[in-house]
């Protein structure tokens, strides 16, 4: 079955340092992968995403993520973080490689806060 | 802006009253989503439609009722829901096909069942 994981469950850095979060993913063929954010009480807004080919992906606001097939990884990094950056971050796989294709796995989300 | 929108934004609704979610998508896709969000948890899945016909049901009770009248539409249908189904429900819309990703999500209907 595919599974995704968020190691961390809460993240804090200060303003102006690098960021990097972690997903690790259980998948049977090659996937499809996305970074989503939330902030509190919205929806969800997709930062990035991987299908295939250049294993660096840039996304919106100066994210960018790294696809390692050997790791089963794909980390969401960004070198100067904002304030506004606090929010819930989502790792996201899909589709489902059997019947369900049309099924998108969530990670258990990473919450970024942003000291001064 | 979100590309999909959903209406209401926030919902308190009783136990024994019926209500109804709705989401809009003018993006041409012709798959929609339902997701229940819960606090601090991630979204999952309740339906999926496929060109308006209803392709994935992930055992969700029957006081939900999901309906797609078009393909721009999508609603559920809420009655005599408990305090537990009280979340964040959002809607997601992607293009057809395996390679029709990723979903776009609207705001989300926040609903207090009372």
């Amino acid at each position: 079955a595919q599974s995704v994981t968020q190691p961390d469950i809460h993240i804090t850095v200060s303003e102006g340092a690098s960021l990097e979060l972690r997903c690790n993913y259980s998948y049977g063929a090659t996937p499809y992968l996305f970074w989503y954010v939330q902030s509190p009480g919205q929806g969800l807004q997709l930062l990035l995403k991987y299908f295939s080919g250049d294993t660096l992906v840039q996304g919106i606001k100066g994210f960018e993520a790294e696809f390692k097939r050997s790791q089963s990884s794909f980390n969401l990094r960004k070198p100067s973080v904002h304030w506004s950056d606090a929010a819930e971050y989502f790792c996201a796989v899909g589709p489902l490689n059997s019947g369900g294709y049309q099924k998108v796995t969530f990670g258990t989300g990473t919450k970024l806060q942003v000291i001064p | 802006d979100t590309e999909v929108t959903q209406t209401p934004k926030h919902l308190v609704m009783g136990m024994t009253n019926k209500k109804s979610l709705k989401c809009e998508q003018h993006m041409g896709h012709r798959a929609m989503y339902w997701y229940k969000q819960k606090a601090k948890k991630p979204p999952e899945l309740m339906f999926v439609y496929s060109y308006e016909k209803l392709s994935i049901n992930e055992s969700v009770p029957s006081r939900f009722s999901p309906e797609c009248p078009n393909s721009s539409l999508l609603n559920l249908h809420l009655h005599a829901l408990q305090p537990e189904d009280s979340a964040l429900y959002l809607c997601a819309s992607r293009d057809s096909g395996t390679g029709g990703f990723p979903l776009h999500f609207g705001n989300g209907t926040r609903l207090t069942v009372t």
